[in-house]
């Protein structure tokens, strides 16, 4: 079965700074990678995701993620963050193609990213 | 409208009451979800329509009953909940493609509805 996790549940930091939000996951089948952004009352907004290709894969708003294989991680990184990063992050996997539909979204709990002036 | 609409954005209810929580996708998409996110717990897949069928019910309760009466709408009937319940119901739409081959598209979610029981 896949599992998400997402290592930190908040990560505060000032702005303008680099920030890494870390996701790891556990598939037995290949998966293909999504990063969401919540807002405050919100729904969930899609940052970047990685289905083949380039393991480095750029987002809105000035967002990346890496996909290392050897190390089942996708961390998300941004080299300077603005106060309107401030949100909620989460992480998904879905099944390869030999596996269920695209409805198996498994999300990690999610981190909460607060920028500070 | 544009996107994925939901209706109510909140809603409070005692446990004896019926109320129905309403999905819009303005996208053209062919299969819509529900899900549930608790505090401090992951988002939750409830209920998958694909092609308005219903393809996925992840151990829901029965105090649950989706409806999809076609492919741009999607409900969520609710009749004697717990406290627990209380969560944000947010819908999802993706296109996906047919003969059950996963087509990788992005989900597009909905507000949410903040669901309060009594």
């Amino acid at each position: 079965a896949q599992s998400v996790t997402q290592l930190d549940s908040q990560v505060p930091v000032f702005e303008e700074a680099p920030v890494e939000l870390r996701c790891n996951y556990s598939s037995s089948v290949s998966v293909y990678l999504f990063w969401y952004v919540q807002y405050p009352n919100q729904g969930l907004q899609l940052l970047l995701k990685y289905l083949s290709g380039s393991t480095l894969v750029k987002g809105i708003n000035g967002f990346e993620a890496e996909f290392n294989k050897s190390q089942t991680s996708f961390h998300l990184r941004k080299p300077s963050v603005h106060i309107s990063d401030t949100a909620e992050y989460f992480c998904a996997v879905s099944v390869g193609e030999y596996g269920g539909s695209q409805g198996n979204l498994i999300f990690g709990k999610g981190t909460k990213l607060s920028v500070k002036p | 409208e544009t996107g994925v609409t939901q209706t109510p954005r909140h809603l409070v209810m005692g446990m004896t009451n019926k109320k129905s929580l309403k999905c819009e996708q303005h996208l053209g998409h062919n299969a819509m979800y529900w899900y549930k996110q608790s505090a401090k717990k992951p988002l939750e897949l409830m209920f998958v329509y694909n092609f308005k069928e219903q393809t996925e019910n992840n151990s829901v309760p029965s105090r649950f009953s989706p409806e999809c009466p076609n492919s741009s709408h999607l409900f969520l009937h609710l009749h004697t909940l717990q406290p627990e319940d209380s969560a944000l119901y947010l819908c999802a739409s993706s296109q996906d493609s047919a003969g059950g081959y996963p087509s990788y598209n992005e989900q597009f979610f909905g507000p949410g509805t903040r669901l309060t029981v009594l």
